[in-house]
Parts: C-alpha cells; sequence; structure tokens
C-alpha cells in the first residue's frame, strides 16, 4: 500500500529562520516524489521533485529536499524562510506501478515577521 | 508563457441546476485530470483523460462527468450539483502518466 504522512499539520517560522516540513512516505514500489505549495486561492506549483537521480533534490525558491530510504523520509527544507512562504505545502508519492498522485494530508506554513 | 488556463475563476450555481466548468491547456501535454479540493483537505482525483481514453476514479460520483473534444480542452459538467460539491475544482496536466502535473489555478464553485 502506498501513503504519505506529513508529520505537522501547522509550522510556524519567523522569517529569516529555517524551515523544516516533515513527510514520510510508504510505497510497495520506487516511488517518485513531490513537493507542492498551494498558496490561498491558487492551484499547486512544483517544488522539487525525486526520481531515483541524486537523494539531494534543490528545487524553486531556496527550498531542498533530502530522500532517504532507510528512514522513508522526503523532508522539505529552507535555510531562511521569506514572508512569501507562507502557505499549504503538500508532499506527493506517486508509485511507479499507477502513477496516480498520492497526497499528504498537507502542512500550513505561517511566517511571522 | 506554457499554462493552464481555468475558466471561470468562481461560479456560482443553483442546487439541481447543471454547470460546466473548462480547463484549456497550451503545453500539448497528453494527460489532463480533474480533482476536487475541499477546505483544507489535499486534492482528490475525479478522472483523468490520457488522450481520448477516459480514466474514472472508482468513488467518482456519477453526477461527475467529462468531456475533452481536443487536446487543448477539457471541460468537467456536474449534473445536479448538491451543497456537498461546492469546492475548489483543479485541472492538472502531464506528458504521462507518473510525471510532475502541472496546475491550472482553479475554479470557486459555490452552491445556492
Amino acid at each position: 500500500a502506498q501513503s504519505v504522512t506529513q508529520l505537522d499539520s501547522h509550522v510556524s517560522v519567523s522569517e529569516g529562520t529555517p524551515v523544516l516540513l516533515r513527510c514520510n512516505y510508504s510505497s510497495s514500489y520506487s516511488p517518485s516524489l513531490f513537493w507542492y505549495v498551494q498558496h490561498p486561492n491558487k492551484g499547486l506549483q512544483l517544488l522539487l521533485k525525486y526520481t531515483s537521480a541524486a537523494t539531494l533534490v534543490k528545487g524553486i525558491n531556496g527550498f531542498e529536499a533530502e530522500f532517504k530510504k532507510s528512514e522513508t523520509s522526503f523532508h522539505l527544507t529552507k535555510p531562511s524562510a521569506h514572508m512569501s512562504d507562507a502557505a499549504e505545502y503538500f508532499c506527493v508519492v506517486v508509485p511507479s506501478n499507477t502513477g496516480k498522485l498520492i497526497f499528504g494530508q498537507g502542512t500550513t506554513l505561517q511566517v511571522k515577521p | 508563457d506554457a499554462m493552464v488556463i481555468q475558466n471561470p475563476r468562481y461560479q456560482v450555481t443553483q442546487f439541481g441546476k447543471p454547470v460546466t466548468l473548462s480547463c484549456s491547456q497550451t503545453l500539448n501535454h497528453n494527460v489532463m485530470y480533474w480533482y476536487q479540493q475541499k477546505s483544507s483537505q489535499a486534492p482528490k482525483l475525479l478522472f483523468h483523460y490520457y488522450d481520448k481514453d477516459f480514466n474514472n476514479e472508482a468513488d467518482t460520483p456519477d453526477n461527475f462527468q467529462s468531456r475533452r473534444p481536443n487536446t487543448s480542452f477539457c471541460f468537467l459538467d456536474i449534473r445536479s450539483p448538491g451543497l456537498g460539491d461546492a469546492a475548489m475544482y483543479l485541472c492538472a496536466t502531464s506528458y504521462r502518466v507518473s510525471q510532475p502535473q502541472h496546475f491550472g489555478d482553479g475554479t470557486r464553485l459555490s452552491i445556492l
């Protein structure tokens, strides 16, 4: 069975401090893993993707994520939060046998001035 | 810029009155998807087209239908909207299934 668990429903950080959004996955097949961001009343924007190449993946807007197979994790990080990073973040696993996106529950990132 | 465009951005309809949402893409992608997203939830896949092949999710209500007349356009028809159908509807595209999907900004549907 395939599933994604985002360990925090809400994360609050101060502007300029690091961001960590946690994601664990379960997949019987070699998965692809994505992080998407959704700003209010907008669609989802792809931040970064892991597709069995380098385990440390760099994305847009200074975000990166590290694929750790032994821990079945794909946590999203950013060294310094910006006010514009406030949004909903979804971790997504895509099993190779179906190709369908399986979403985590989402994490709301709040950035305080 | 190549993109996925959804019209209208906001749609209000009456209980039981049919409504159609539209999506167009300039990416020339083979696959087009429709998702329903309710407040504070992740998107839920309703169905997708791979070229002209329609793929319905098992738990998508019969009330929801879709049409893809050509590569660029895809429509979501809700035959008799109920109050529970009020949601954001997202269209997405990808070159192939399993590749990253590109999303439109959605249509927020309200039911009176």
